[in-house]
């Protein structure tokens, strides 16, 4: 079974500053996908970037980008820039693909404050 | 283009009653999925549906129930309901169950049950 672990359970940073989310994760699977989601009080999950397992090249979408060690099991997101409306939780996932279906583990999430 | 509808966005239950939540994926996404999520933890998978057929379900037990309709929408029910019960179920739809393919969520329908 796999695990995700998301240590930090509330963060904050100023506006316009750089904050970096921690996430390590538990498998025995080689080919995978790991996912960093935002839920905003709105409730509903946005995918914000996704990682493939096999690639060593770090993700990247804007001004959100992960360091993906995969020896480490360790897939941190990084947010530059910080908007006040990246105020949100943020959730570490990961997709193991088996048979005919896959399935998101989520870890516990991070609560992420931007203070103006 | 519309994104996965959830109905209804609340609902307050009795215990020992009976619900059903539906689901509206996006269109030419043949694949749904219902999590749960208690109030501050993550999601947990409840069942994946793929082209009508259960393609995978996870360690809930069996007064949940799903199904997947021909216009691949989908429904989830409780039966026999429990103060437990009482989280916000999100639904995700995807194009297929290939890791290609990510979830697209909705907003959810928080349940409560007292």
């Amino acid at each position: 079974a796999q695990t995700v672990t998301q240590s930090q359970p509330e963060m904050s940073v100023q506006e316009a500053e750089t904050v970096t989310l921690s996430c390590t994760y538990d498998t025995s699977e080689n080919n995978y996908y790991l996912f960093w989601y935002k839920q905003p009080p709105s409730r509903q999950m946005i995918l914000v970037i996704r990682q493939e397992a096999y690639k060593q090249q770090n993700a990247t979408e804007n001004r959100f980008s992960v360091n993906f060690q995969k020896a480490a099991k360790s897939f941190s997101l990084k947010i530059s820039d910080s908007q006040l409306g990246d105020t949100a939780m943020y959730f570490c996932a990961f997709m193991k693909q088996w048979g005919a279906g896959n399935m998101l583990t989520f870890g516990g999430g991070t609560r992420l404050m931007v203070k103006p | 283009d519309a994104g996965v509808t959830q109905s209804p966005t609340h609902l307050i239950k009795t215990r020992g009653q009976h619900v059903t939540l539906r689901c509206s994926p996006i269109s030419g996404h043949k694949s749904v999925s219902w999590y749960q999520q208690v109030l501050g933890q993550g999601p947990q998978f409840i069942f994946q549906y793929y082209e009508k057929e259960e393609r995978g379900r996870g360690n809930f037990p069996d007064r949940f129930s799903a199904r997947q309709f021909p216009n691949y929408s989908s429904e989830l029910n409780v039966n026999a309901l429990l103060l437990g019960d009482s989280a916000l179920y999100l639904c995700a739809s995807s194009l297929d169950v290939t890791g290609y393919s990510p979830l697209h969520f909705g907003n959810g329908t928080r349940l409560t049950v007292t």
